[in-house]
């Protein structure tokens, strides 16, 4: 059973559309963190989680929303997708004690066309 | 602020050849330093890390780093490459209290030549 569950895996979407991605954990992790992946930029912070409806934002967080409704769940949404949002999406755990580090999901490779 | 630079975007070796690849950190404390392993198309892998126990860490798949503070340095290091080697590297760096976020380094890609 997969720790760190993401879905879709891959996703083409029109711009201006709306879409959400979801990360599901087995882990029983407090912490959630949302991060993309571009060529050149390493892994850039979007958002991130604290507890159960307790979120905040990262360091690219302009035109993405996330939320939190149970421990295992952590869904980022593109409001109005845009071509700069094509990217790789990663989704993390941690245990939030900063010796831990992160367990990560598969990605989501999502396409803005 | 804490910051992660991996010097060298590409890196390549022969197989069998030693495997070096750089992290410099900046911290204004001492900080929990991690390595990463990115196979094509997966998620990323925890190598190895540094929390401030024996500065020479060991992991899987025969990698080891050293952390030096004098240098700031966490660099990555592999007596002999194998071709399964080949994916990319991340560094990454976290304060030791009070945090839950990691700053993360650009990656350096590792090329296995036969």
């Amino acid at each position: 059973d997969a720790g760190i569950t993401q879905s879709p895996r891959h996703k083409v979407t029109e711009t201006g559309t709306p879409v959400t991605l979801r990360c599901h954990q087995t882990e029983n992790h407090r912490y959630m963190y949302w991060y993309r992946q571009d060529p050149g930029h390493g892994l850039r912070l979007i958002h991130y989680s604290y507890g159960v409806k307790d979120t905040d934002k990262g360091e690219v967080s302009d035109g993405y929303s996330v939320s939190r409704s149970k421990t295992e769940d952590f869904l980022l949404t593109l409001e109005s997708a845009t071509s700069s949002q094509t990217s790789v999406y990663f989704c993390a755990t941690s245990t939030g004690t900063g010796d831990y580090g992160y367990t990560f999901g598969s990605g989501t490779r999502l396409t803005v066309v | 602020a804490q910051s992660v630079t991996q010097l060298g975007s590409h890196v390549s070796v022969s197989e069998g050849a030693l495997v070096l690849l750089r992290c410099n950190y900046s911290s204004s404390v001492p900080p929990y330093l991690f390595w990463y392993v990115q196979y094509p198309n997966q998620g990323l892998q925890l190598l190895l890390k540094y929390t401030s126990a024996a500065t020479l860490v060991k992991g899987i798949n025969g990698f080891e780093a050293e952390f030096k503070k004098s240098e700031t340095s966490f660099h990555l290091t592999k007596p002999s490459a194998h071709m399964s080697d080949a994916a990319e590297y991340f560094c990454a760096v976290s304060l030791p209290s009070g945090t839950y976020k990691y700053i993360f380094g650009t990656g350096t890609r590792l090329k296995v030549l036969a």
